[in-house]
C-alpha cells in the first residue's frame, strides 16, 4: 500500500534562517507531488506541483522553493524565512496512471511552521 | 488565478439536522471535481471525486451532485452527527489530473 511521510511536524524557525521540508512517498511510482500551505483562516493554497523529477511549477511568487531529486521525494525550502511564511503545510500525492483526475490526492500530516 | 469558491465559510447545526454546502468553480475546462473532509489533527480525506456532469455520489448519510456546465458542487449531509464537524473542502482538477486547486473549506460544527 502506498504511505506518504512528511517531516518534522512542528518547527519554530527563527526569521531570516533556511526551511527545508521533507515529503516522501512509498509503494508507488511516478506520482504527481504537491505542496499546499493553509495560512491562518484560510484555504488550502497550492504552492508547488511537480510531475516529474526536476519538473517544479510555481502556482504563486513567494521567499519558497521546491525540489524533486528524486521520484518519491518532495523538498520545499527557503533561504530566509519571512514571518509571512508561518502557517500549516501539507505535502500531497495523487496517481499519474489516470490523467483525467479521477483519483484522489492523498496527505501527509503536516508541518505547523511558526517563524518567530 | 483559478478561484474556487465554497460557501457558507462555517456553519453550526444541531445534532439530527440535515445541511448542504456549495462548491463553486470554473465551468470551462472542466477535469474533475473532489469533496475532502478535514478533520482537526488529521491529513485531509476524500469523500468523492466526481468527473461527469450530472454525477451523484453517496456515502452513507453524505452525498453529493455535480453540475458541470454552471460551475457549482453540492455536499449534503443527513442527520449530521458530532463526528461530521470537520473543515469540508472542495478541489478543482484541471490540467489533466496535475493539478488540485481547493477551495476555502466550509467548517461544520454539529452541536450535540
Amino acid at each position: 500500500s502506498q504511505t506518504i511521510h512528511q517531516w518534522p511536524a512542528t518547527l519554530v524557525q527563527p526569521v531570516g534562517s533556511p526551511l527545508s521540508l521533507e515529503c516522501t512517498v512509498e509503494g508507488t511510482s511516478n506520482p504527481n507531488l504537491y505542496w499546499y500551505r493553509q495560512a491562518a483562516g484560510r484555504g488550502l493554497q497550492l504552492l508547488f506541483y511537480s510531475v516529474g523529477i526536476g519538473q517544479i511549477s510555481s502556482e504563486v511568487p513567494q521567499n519558497l522553493s521546491a525540489s524533486r531529486p528524486q521520484d518519491r521525494q518532495f523538498i520545499l525550502s527557503s533561504k530566509k524565512l519571512l514571518l509571512s511564511d508561518s502557517g500549516f503545510y501539507l505535502c500531497a500525492w495523487s496517481p499519474r496512471t489516470d490523467p483525467l483526475g479521477n483519483t484522489e490526492a492523498f496527505f501527509g500530516q503536516g508541518t505547523r511552521l511558526t517563524v518567530v | 488565478i483559478l478561484n474556487v469558491e465554497q460557501s457558507p465559510q462555517s456553519l453550526h447545526v444541531q445534532e439530527g439536522d440535515s445541511t448542504n454546502f456549495t462548491c463553486s468553480f470554473p465551468s470551462s475546462n472542466f477535469y474533475a471535481l473532489h469533496w475532502y473532509r478535514w478533520e482537526t489533527a488529521k491529513s485531509p480525506e476524500a469523500l468523492f471525486v466526481m468527473t461527469l456532469n450530472g454525477d451523484e455520489k453517496k456515502k452513507g448519510r453524505i452525498s453529493a451532485t455535480l453540475n458541470t456546465k454552471e460551475g457549482y458542487s453540492y455536499l449534503y449531509i443527513k442527520g449530521s452527527q458530532p463526528e461530521d464537524s470537520a473543515t469540508y473542502l472542495c478541489a478543482f482538477v484541471m490540467g489533466y489530473g496535475q493539478n488540485f486547486v481547493f477551495g476555502p473549506g466550509t467548517r461544520l460544527s454539529v452541536l450535540p
